[in-house]
C-alpha cells in the first residue's frame, strides 16, 4: 500500500524556519516525483513545489521561492521541506503528494495526511 | 500564470441525480505533442487529505466510481457525477499541471438537496 506521513509541523514565530517530512513507503520513491501542497484554515487548495525523481528539478511557487527548499533523500524515501522566513500567511495544512509521473508535470496521485504548521506570536 | 475558475461555487443536487461542475482554464492545458489535457479534478472531505479521481482531463483514477467522468478540452472542462450518492458531499478542485505554477481551482461545494 502506497503511503505518505508528514511529520515537523508546528507553531513558529514570524520570521522562524521549519522543516518539514515526509515518509514514502509502497512505492519505487526514486521513479517519481513529489511536490507539496497546503491549505489555510477554511481555504482551497494551493500547490507550494515540486521536485523531480531524480531530485535534478526542483519548482516552486512565487509565493514562497526564495524561502522555501524541497529536497528529497532516494536512500531514505524521504521529501522534505525546508521553510525560512515564515509569514502570518504560510499558516496552513501542508500535504506533500505523490507525483503520477517521473518528470513533475502530472497530477498528485497520493496525499499524506497533512501536518499543520501555524506562523504566529 | 494560469489561472483556473470554477463554477458554480457550491451547488445542492438530490440523491440519484446528476451534479456538474465546469472548471475554465484562463490559458490552454492542451499539450499539442501528446494531444493531452494536463488538467486534474479531486474531491475532498472535511478533515481528511485531497484524492485524486479524474487526470489527463478524463481518465478515471483507479478505484474511483464509474458515476464520476471528466470531459473537455483546451480551456473548458466539465466533472460529471452521474447519479448523486451520499458519500459524494464534498467540495471538488480542478487543477492544471500543464504550467508552473501547478495552479488550483477554488473549489465547488456538492451538498445533497
Amino acid at each position: 500500500e502506497v503511503q505518505l506521513l508528514e511529520s515537523g509541523g508546528g507553531l513558529v514565530q514570524p520570521g522562524g524556519s521549519l522543516r518539514l517530512s515526509c515518509a514514502a513507503s509502497g512505492f519505487t520513491f526514486s521513479s517519481y516525483a513529489m511536490g507539496w501542497a497546503r491549505q489555510a484554515p477554511g481555504k482551497g487548495l494551493e500547490w507550494v513545489s515540486t521536485i523531480s525523481g531524480s531530485g535534478g528539478n526542483t519548482y516552486y511557487a512565487d509565493s514562497v521561492k526564495g524561502r522555501f527548499t524541497i529536497s528529497r533523500d532516494n536512500s531514505k524515501n524521504t521529501l522534505s521541506l525546508q521553510m525560512s522566513s515564515l509569514r502570518a500567511e504560510d499558516t496552513a495544512v501542508y500535504h506533500c503528494a505523490k507525483v503520477a509521473s517521473p518528470g513533475g508535470y502530472g497530477a498528485m496521485d497520493v496525499w499524506g495526511q497533512g501536518t499543520t504548521v501555524t506562523v504566529s506570536s | 500564470d494560469i489561472v483556473m475558475t470554477q463554477s458554480p461555487d457550491s451547488l445542492a443536487v438530490s440523491l440519484g441525480e446528476r451534479a456538474t461542475i465546469n472548471c475554465k482554464s484562463s490559458r490552454s492545458v492542451l499539450y499539442d505533442s501528446n494531444n493531452k489535457n494536463y488538467l486534474a479534478w479531486y474531491q475532498q472531505n472535511p478533515g481528511h487529505p485531497p484524492k485524486l479521481l479524474i487526470y489527463w482531463a478524463s481518465t478515471r483514477e483507479s478505484g474511483v466510481p464509474d458515476r464520476f467522468s471528466g470531459s473537455g478540452s483546451g480551456t473548458d472542462f466539465t466533472l460529471t457525477i452521474s447519479s448523486l450518492q451520499a458519500e459524494d458531499v464534498a467540495v471538488y478542485y480542478c487543477q492544471q499541471y500543464y504550467s508552473i505554477p501547478f495552479t488550483f481551482g477554488p473549489g465547488t461545494k456538492v451538498d445533497i438537496k
